[in-house]
């Protein structure tokens, strides 16, 4: 299995340009999230989905989306990047919403310059 | 709104010696508190989940446990090595859904 896992590793965008994170996760997990992580403000969801056909909003939505593919991918897109967006993203996926372990992914380090 | 604090922020120590990592919550009507570990630009990894009902868990040298009550947890590493330095997170998950995470504490452990 290979868990959870993320593309691109690494992007840099200029202010403005697009471009989607891509997930997927081959363990059967219902709930998939997406996560920020900045120096000195931690882990912070953006989206989550807990089951196939549902997403909602986390902490700090704005200026993304996401798509529920389908059971197993969960992408995150950027419309208009800003130098605001530059971070680690991180995909996690857990079988339920509420009780379940989360298993992430390796990451997408993202520069907008 | 749930806060998570983790205290101490780093913390440097000699191999072999025993270690309590601390995890405090401020909301304490919570699901499960879980533990993780982040190595440097890698992706967290899952080490242990306890789940509101529990008092503690254990694997190997770790042992975590929640006193939901007064709103803490502590992950305790034992004979700590060298291949333990690395970020230590702890995240909350409530009836929101949403998990919230602490900052997490940089261990270092010196031969």
């Amino acid at each position: 299995n290979a868990g959870v896992t993320q593309t691109p590793k690494f992007q840099v965008l200029k202010t403005g340009q697009s471009m989607t994170l891509q997930c997927a996760q081959d363990m059967n997990h219902n709930s998939m999230y997406w996560y920020r992580q900045d120096p000195g403000m931690g882990l912070r969801l953006i989206y989550y989905s807990a089951s196939e056909g549902t997403t909602d909003k986390g902490e700090v939505p704005n200026g993304y989306n996401v798509s529920r593919l389908n059971k197993r991918e969960f992408s995150l897109r950027l419309e208009s990047a800003a130098p605001s967006q530059t971070s680690v993203y991180f995909c996690a996926s857990s079988e339920g919403a509420s009780y379940n372990e989360q298993f992430f992914g390796p990451g997408t380090r993202l520069t907008v310059l | 709104k749930q806060e998570v604090t983790q205290i101490p922020a780093a913390l440097s120590v000699p191999e072999g010696e025993n270690l309590v990592l601390n995890c405090s919550f401020t909301d304490s009507a919570i699901y499960n508190l879980q533990w993780f570990r982040q190595d440097p630009g890698k992706g967290l990894t899952s080490l242990l989940l306890i789940q509101s009902s529990q008092r503690e868990q254990t694997s190997g040298r770790l042992n975590a446990s929640l006193d939901k009550s007064s709103g803490r947890s502590t992950l305790y590493i034992a004979a700590s090595q060298p291949g333990d330095s690395a970020t230590y997170l702890c995240a909350v998950r409530g009836g929101s859904y949403i998990p919230t995470f602490g900052r997490g504490t940089s261990l270092i452990v010196h031969p």
